[in-house]
């Protein structure tokens, strides 16, 4: 257990909506990340952070915001949802080591 | 342009048997490869990693093989059970601070009873 807790764990939206994700640590983590998982690609980078106010675009970062005001929490925010954002999105975290990161469980999200 | 790739989407082996996982990449700035399991309706969660510098790790029953020079790494399950029926994904780091993971597409497998 990472001590990683995602909110909404599930959501249905209309397009055209603001949709903010949460993802709350609880071990004191510099390095955050936000994937999104859809079938026939993966996991893909959308942002991540490595600080407070330290943000940084990953491969799949078009229409998606990120804020880091606490340690412990990384805001994921669609400014206005779109049926192609319709996907499961996990928030993950790096280890003290550097090199493995854990993931949470996921906030299944759909745009109608 | 995919740097990590997993050829197979799907696998299927008979319990008791040994799966074999492939994976293989085009960056040799990759410094670190890992192995991440997901069952449906939950995070993925890691399963086992090695080193650029080793070309084995070996965790109970599950061994990772690094072959640098053929770019290739392979994950082995002996012997296979039916709970190991889920999505495996190959993930790669970048060495350096940055350090962000690279993953395949993933393989899918079924262990049958």
């Amino acid at each position: 257990d990472a001590g990683i807790t995602q909110s909404p764990r599930h959501k249905v939206t209309e397009t055209g909506t603001p949709v903010t994700l949460r993802c709350h640590q609880t071990e004191n983590h510099r390095y955050m990340y936000w994937y999104r998982q859809d079938p026939g690609h993966g996991l893909r980078l959308i942002h991540y952070s490595y600080g407070v106010k330290d943000t940084d675009k990953g491969e799949v970062s078009d229409g998606y915001s990120v804020s880091r005001s606490k340690t412990e929490d990384f805001l994921l925010t669609l400014e206005s949802a779109t049926s192609s954002q319709t996907s499961v999105y996990f928030c993950a975290i790096r280890d003290s080591t550097g090199n493995t990161i854990y993931f949470g469980e996921g906030s299944w999200l759909t745009v109608v | 342009d995919q740097q990590v790739k997993q050829n197979s989407p799907s696998l299927s082996v008979q319990e008791g048997r040994i799966s074999i996982l492939n994976c293989d990449y085009t960056n040799s700035m990759f410094d670190y490869f890992l192995w991440y399991k997901k069952y449906p309706a939950e995070g993925p969660t890691f399963l086992i990693s090695i080193s650029s510098i080793k070309d084995k790790n070996e965790d109970g029953r599950f061994t990772v093989f690094l072959n640098k020079s053929a770019k290739h790494l392979s994950l082995h399950i002996v012997p296979s059970q039916p709970g190991d029926s889920a999505v495996y994904f190959c993930a790669a780091k970048y060495g350096g601070s940055q350090g962000n993971l690279i993953f395949g597409k993933g393989t899918k497998l079924s262990v049958k009873p």
